[in-house]
């Protein structure tokens, strides 16, 4: 079946970069997503990719798609503690014409050391 | 504000009671989904509805039952048949359709079942 798979922990200094590395077994998937829980809260969007995207900027965010390798990356340029969150990918596809459900990884814990 | 709102934040119950999570939304989206999340498990689809009236059982339906009278409200009931009920609950909604599959989280309910 359908399967995104993460590294569970990242550890990394203020103000240097965090790359979160995802991987997806599905083929078809047209969407991938990268979700930021903090705390006890829920999740909130951070970004999507297409699947006909290679790459994806938005501010300090920058996301890698390689399609052959199915390997999505999220990069954090000048991470800061409040960046400290657990940060979920999923993949999505679509099934006649209407997107299928949301396959979330487990999650990657990133620590921000001051 | 638009939003999802999940009551209460925190519920306690004995083994044996069936509890009933509350998930209301104002975003005027079709679609609402209930997620599992336990720890290093990232979050595992319980149950999704997609219009008024209609539902499905998502991944790990066994134990649980909902109802979509309403297009604003989700409510999930937690039976005594759910061997192992403590968790971390999330609801979401989203629109259903067009080219982005953004789902909106609610700040969750934690369920401690002793």
């Amino acid at each position: 079946g359908e399967d995104v798979e993460q590294s569970l922990f990242l550890s990394v200094r203020e103000g240097d970069s965090s790359v979160i590395n995802c991987t997806y077994t599905d083929s078809s998937s047209t969407y991938l997503y990268w979700y930021k829980q903090e705390p006890g809260a829920g999740l909130q969007l951070l970004t999507y990719i297409f699947s006909n995207m290679d790459m994806k900027q938005d501010q300090r965010l920058t996301v890698l798609l390689n399609k052959k390798d199915k390997h999505l990356s999220l990069r954090i340029a000048d991470t800061q503690t409040g960046d400290s969150a657990i940060y979920f990918c999923a993949e999505s596809d679509w099934y006649g014409g209407s997107q299928g459900n949301l396959i979330f990884g487990k999650g990657t814990k990133l620590s921000v050391k001051p | 504000d638009g939003g999802i709102t999940q009551s209460p934040k925190y519920l306690f119950r004995k083994e044996g009671q069936n509890v009933t999570l509350s998930c209301e939304q104002n975003l005027n989206h079709d679609a609402m989904y209930w997620y599992r999340q336990d720890p290093g498990q990232g979050l595992r689809l319980i149950y999704y509805s997609q219009i008024v009236n209609d539902f499905q059982k998502g991944d790990i339906a066994e134990g649980y039952s909902v109802s979509r009278e309403k297009k604003e409200s989700f409510p999930l009931t937690v039976t005594s048949a759910q061997k192992n009920p403590t968790a971390f609950y999330l609801c979401a909604s989203s629109t259903g359709q067009g080219v982005s599959y953004e789902q909106y989280f609610g700040p969750g309910t934690r369920l401690t079942v002793t």
